[in-house]
C-alpha cells in the first residue's frame, strides 16, 4: 500500500504567487482531510471531504484558499494569492468514513512564502 | 462544543521509565473515538492507538496503552519502558459522528539517556 501521497514535498514561492498542493488518498478511503500545521497555531483542520463532497470548510482561513476533489483519487488545495503567513506544513489525510477508523497522514508539504 | 485539551506542553523523562501523557476531551455526542498520534522530528504523523467510547476495556498496542476514564472524560496515553526513539510530539485527537477529527495542541516528549 503506497499510503497517502502528497506533492510537492517542499515548495518555496514568492508572495502573490499561486500555490497548488496535491494529494492522492489511500485507495478505498472515502474521507479526505486537509490540515495546516504551524508552531503558533498547531494542527488546524482546513476542510474535509466525504465521497468527494466538501462537508466542512469552516477551517479555510479566507477566500484565498480553495480545495477541490474532482474524483476519489485526487484532491488539490490552492492558495491564490499566497502570503508569507501561509507558510506552514500542509498535511493531507484519508480514512474510511467510520468513527473507529483512523486517519492516515501523508508526509506533508512544507510551504515557504517569501 | 467539542474540544481536546493537552495540558503538558513538554515533558522530560528518563529512558526506561514509564510515561503518562494527559488528554481530556469534551463532547456531547455519546459516540466518539479517541486517537493518539506521534510526530517525530522528521514530521510525519504516525497513528499509535485508538479507543472507542463504547469499548469496555482500555486499548493496548505493544508498549502503548490508553487509560480511558469515561466519566472524567480523560484518555491518557501510557508508554511503558520508554526509549530514546519515543522522543517526539504526541497528539490526542477525537472523532465524532460528524466525521471531523479535532486535535489537541500536543505534548513534546523528551526521553533522556
Amino acid at each position: 500500500d503506497a499510503g497517502v501521497i502528497q506533492s510537492p514535498r517542499h515548495e518555496v514561492t514568492e508572495m502573490g504567487q499561486e500555490v497548488t498542493l496535491r494529494c492522492k488518498p489511500i485507495s478505498g478511503h472515502n474521507s479526505l482531510f486537509w490540515y495546516r500545521q504551524t508552531m503558533m497555531r498547531g494542527l488546524e483542520l482546513l476542510i474535509y471531504f466525504n465521497n468527494n463532497v466538501p462537508i466542512d470548510d469552516s477551517g479555510m482561513p479566507e477566500d484565498r484558499f480553495s480545495a477541490k476533489m474532482p474524483n476519489a483519487s485526487f484532491s488539490t488545495l490552492k492558495i491564490q494569492p499566497s502570503e508569507p503567513r501561509d507558510s506552514a506544513v500542509y498535511f493531507c489525510a484519508s480514512s474510511l468514513g467510520q468513527i473507529q477508523e483512523t486517519q492516515y497522514f501523508g508526509p506533508g508539504t512544507r510551504l515557504l512564502v517569501l | 462544543a467539542q474540544k481536546i485539551t493537552q495540558t503538558q506542553p513538554g515533558m522530560f523523562v528518563q529512558e526506561k521509565e514509564a510515561v503518562t501523557l494527559d488528554c481530556t476531551y469534551d463532547t456531547s455526542d455519546p459516540s466518539y473515538g479517541l486517537f493518539w498520534y506521534k510526530q517525530p522530528s522528521s514530521g510525519e504523523m504516525i497513528f499509535l492507538i485508538y479507543q472507542g467510547s463504547y469499548d469496555q476495556q482500555n486499548a493496548t498496542e505493544g508498549r502503548y496503552s490508553l487509560n480511558f476514564q469515561k466519566a472524567r472524560k480523560s484518555a491518557n496515553l501510557v508508554i511503558s519502558a520508554s526509549q530514546l526513539g519515543d522522543s517526539a510530539m504526541y497528539f490526542c485527537a477525537m472523532r465524532n459522528r460528524d466525521d471531523k477529527i479535532i486535535f489537541g495542541k500536543g505534548t513534546r516528549l523528551h526521553i533522556l539517556p
